[in-house]
């Protein structure tokens, strides 16, 4: 599974737009983008994912590049129980195990 | 909304002790999986388990570690030996299939004294 990269941390106003950045250059064409979050020390919550195609639905927004070779993970409006986490995870169809990163710690104040 | 639960939430064992953790994972997902995570360092892959069979595991997940689906609901992790780096949230996962998404249960905090 390709290797990604994200900023170790990021601050966002409450209300505002969240956009976590992710480079994953060496992404296969079968592979996709999955984003989760870790709020404290909770299980890892789904957020989204996508191939190729951007993606939105009731928590976020998926933008993918065209050359597939990075994604944004936009959260519209910021609120505090925003504050985690996020990881980029990027995942074959060959294998069954999530590889987590570090992640980028999101920080949303009032 | 379905969710994979866990239990217990905390145990504390003793150096050498057993420890089972059970996971119940939503009801019609047939792969599973089992993550740890150290306090204070990254979420790891232990285990996949599909059809009674173990599909995947990781170097983490050696001799010591035993995984079972006793039942057609429970889906448990056997720590047979606990030593003191055992020490981690451990966090039981589910999928309907190897390429759908994996959900998360809220994890068992082990403290091996």
């Amino acid at each position: 599974d390709a290797k990604t990269t994200q900023p170790t941390s990021m601050d966002c106003a409450e209300g505002r737009a969240a956009n976590l950045p992710c480079n994953h250059s060496t992404i296969s064409g079968n592979e996709y983008v999955y984003w989760y979050r870790q709020i404290h020390s909770q299980g890892p919550q789904y957020i989204i994912h996508g191939l190729k195609n951007n993606e939105t639905n009731e928590m976020a927004s998926l933008i993918i590049t065209e050359d597939r070779k990075s994604s944004t993970l936009i959260l519209p409006h910021a609120t505090l129980r925003d504050t985690a986490v996020y990881y980029c995870i990027v995942k074959g169809q060959a294998g069954t195990a999530l590889i987590f990163g570090k992640g980028t710690t999101l920080s949303v104040s009032s | 909304e379905p969710e994979v639960t866990q239990t217990p939430s905390h145990q504390v064992t003793q150096m050498g002790q057993e420890v089972i953790l059970r996971c119940v994972p939503i009801s019609n997902h047939l792969y599973f999986y089992w993550y740890r995570q150290i306090l204070g360092q990254k979420v790891e892959f232990l285990v996949s388990f599909y059809n009674n069979e173990i599909s995947e595991k990781s170097e983490i997940f050696d001799d010591q570690f035993s995984v079972e689906r006793p039942d057609g609901s429970n889906f448990t992790l056997k720590i047979r030996s606990t030593k003191l780096e055992d020490s981690a949230m451990y966090f039981c996962a589910s999928s309907a299939t190897s390429r759908e998404t994996q959900y998360f249960g809220p994890g068992t905090r082990l403290l091996v004294l």
